[in-house]
C-alpha cells in the first residue's frame, strides 16, 4: 500500500465545471502537505501548499484533517489549461522529502 | 526568477555505462533533494543534501552516487546502467528555514530524461 493514496481518475469534466480531488496518507507523522501540478514529460510544479486547516488561492481550495490523514483540492470553474495530473504530496523528517502519490489526471473539455 | 538547473537534458547510455547528472539550485538554496520518475510513476525519492552532507536517503540503488559541492551544486553519478534506470531524473532545491514555513517547498528542475539501450 502507498504512502499517499489518490484516485487516478481520470476525470473528464466540461470548461466551468467544479472538481474535487481526494487523497489519504498513512504516515501520521507527516507534517506539511502540498498539491503539485504535472504536465506531461514536464517536471511537477507546486499549486498549493496545504497547512493546518488548509487555504485558498483563486479558483483553488485545499483542505487538510489532519484527524482522518485527509487532504483535498477543490478546483472551481474549471479551465481547459488546467489538464493535468494533480499529484498530492506529503513530507515528513527534518529534511523533508516529498512522498507523492500515484497522481489523478484531470482532463478539461470545452 | 531563477530556476533549478539540470543538465543535460537529455541522455542516451548503453547497459553497463556510466552516467552523470547535474544540477543547479536556485540561488541561496541550501537543500537538494534527487528524485526518480519512472515511465507512467509517480516521483520516488533517492537522496537529499543539506550543507553539503547527506541528509537522507531513500530507495537508491547502491550503483548510484550523489555529492553535494561548495557551491551547493550536486551531482548524481550512476555507474553499471541497466534497461530499468531509464527513467525521468528530478533535482529541487529549498532554502533554509524553520520546519513548516514556506521556505520548505521544494522547486523542480526541468529533469534529465536518461534512456539506457
Amino acid at each position: 500500500r502507498k504512502e499517499v493514496e489518490q484516485d487516478p481518475g481520470p476525470f473528464n469534466v466540461p470548461e466551468g465545471a467544479t472538481v474535487a480531488f481526494n487523497c489519504t496518507y498513512s504516515n501520521s507523522a507527516s507534517q506539511s502537505f502540498f498539491w503539485y501540478r504535472q504536465d506531461c514529460r514536464k517536471e511537477p510544479k507546486l499549486l498549493m501548499s496545504v497547512y493546518s486547516s488548509g487555504n485558498e488561492d483563486g479558483r483553488f481550495t485545499a483542505q487538510l484533517n489532519r484527524a482522518s490523514q485527509y487532504i483535498s483540492l477543490l478546483i472551481r470553474d474549471s479551465k481547459l489549461s488546467d489538464s493535468a495530473t494533480y499529484l498530492c504530496v506529503a513530507a515528513s523528517g527534518g529534511y523533508n522529502k516529498l512522498i507523492f502519490g500515484a497522481g489523478t489526471r484531470l482532463a478539461v473539455h470545452p | 526568477a531563477a530556476g533549478v538547473i539540470q543538465s543535460p537534458r537529455h541522455l542516451i547510455k548503453e547497459k553497463r555505462e556510466t552516467a552523470t547528472l547535474k544540477c543547479y539550485p536556485i540561488p541561496r538554496h541550501d537543500t537538494v533533494y534527487w528524485y526518480q520518475q519512472g515511465p507512467g510513476q509517480d516521483p520516488q525519492f533517492l537522496i537529499s543534501f543539506y550543507e553539503k552532507m547527506q541528509s537522507d536517503k531513500g530507495s537508491i540503488p547502491d550503483r548510484f552516487s550523489a555529492q553535494q559541492f561548495s557551491d551547493y551544486h550536486s551531482e548524481l553519478n550512476m555507474s553499471s546502467l541497466e534497461l530499468g534506470d531509464s527513467a525521468l531524473y528530478f533535482c529541487a532545491s529549498s532554502s533554509p528555514g524553520r520546519w513548516g514555513s514556506e521556505q520548505e517547498t521544494q522547486y523542480f528542475g526541468p529533469g534529465t530524461r536518461l534512456l539506457v539501450l
